[in-house]
């Protein structure tokens, strides 16, 4: 099955780019690479997802490596709403533990 | 608006009791899932739906019941047999089974006393 792995946390200062980092060595060839976030007592929103190509939206961009073993969220410029913990999953929907992300002000 | 309402946000229990969490999507929706979510742990996935009137076993489904007898809604009745009931519950689906992105409700946390 497959698996991915993340930092349990990461900190960055305010208005600095921020790149959390996801493996899925064992990610099937056509499957989307999903990230989502979560705020304290709330459910996860979606991000951004791809399968292959960068991608960017208005809330960060994916980059993914061209063996599709790992993949990058950036925050281009990160704000103290930023802060949460980060999941990215396959499209069977497995999400790890994820990245707690700090910003500091 | 369209979205997913889970209810009640909070409910407390005895032990032995059964307790239904319910989930209602108005997003026409195919696929429904439901996770559990620990302190300081990522999400575990409990049942999932991928059509009505059929659903599947996730990783951690036992003590737990569901049906899907209708498209937007999907219960989850907590039994007295699951042995740690008490967690964060969050219901989420997507438009197919296959792909899309994951639509969360707002969650429902369950404490046994």
């Amino acid at each position: 099955d497959a698996k991915t792995t993340q930092p349990n946390s990461m900190e960055s200062n305010e208005e600095e780019p921020v790149h959390l980092p996801c493996n899925h060595s064992t990610i099937s060839g056509t499957d989307y690479i999903h990230w989502y976030r979560q705020l304290p007592s709330q459910g996860p929103e979606y991000v951004i997802h791809g399968l292959t190509s960068n991608v960017n939206n208005r809330m960060a961009s994916l980059a993914i490596a061209e063996d599709r073993k790992s993949s990058t969220l950036i925050l281009h410029r990160a704000t103290l709403r930023d802060a949460a913990v980060y999941y990215c999953s396959d499209e069977k929907l497995t999400f790890g533990t994820g990245t707690r992300l700090t910003i500091i002000p | 608006d369209g979205g997913i309402t889970q209810s009640p946000k909070y409910l407390f229990r005895k032990e032995g009791q059964n307790v239904t969490l319910s989930c209602e999507q108005n997003l026409n929706h195919d696929a429904m899932y439901w996770y559990r979510q620990d302190p300081g742990q990522g999400l575990r996935l409990i049942y999932y739906s991928q059509i009505v009137n059929d659903f599947q076993k996730g990783d951690i489904a036992e003590g737990y019941s569901v049906s899907r007898e209708k498209k937007e809604s999907f219960p989850l009745t907590v039994t007295s047999a699951q042995k740690n009931p008490t967690a964060f519950y969050l219901c989420a689906s997507r438009k197919d089974s296959n792909t899309g992105e994951l639509f969360f409700g707002e969650g429902s946390r369950l404490t046994v006393l």
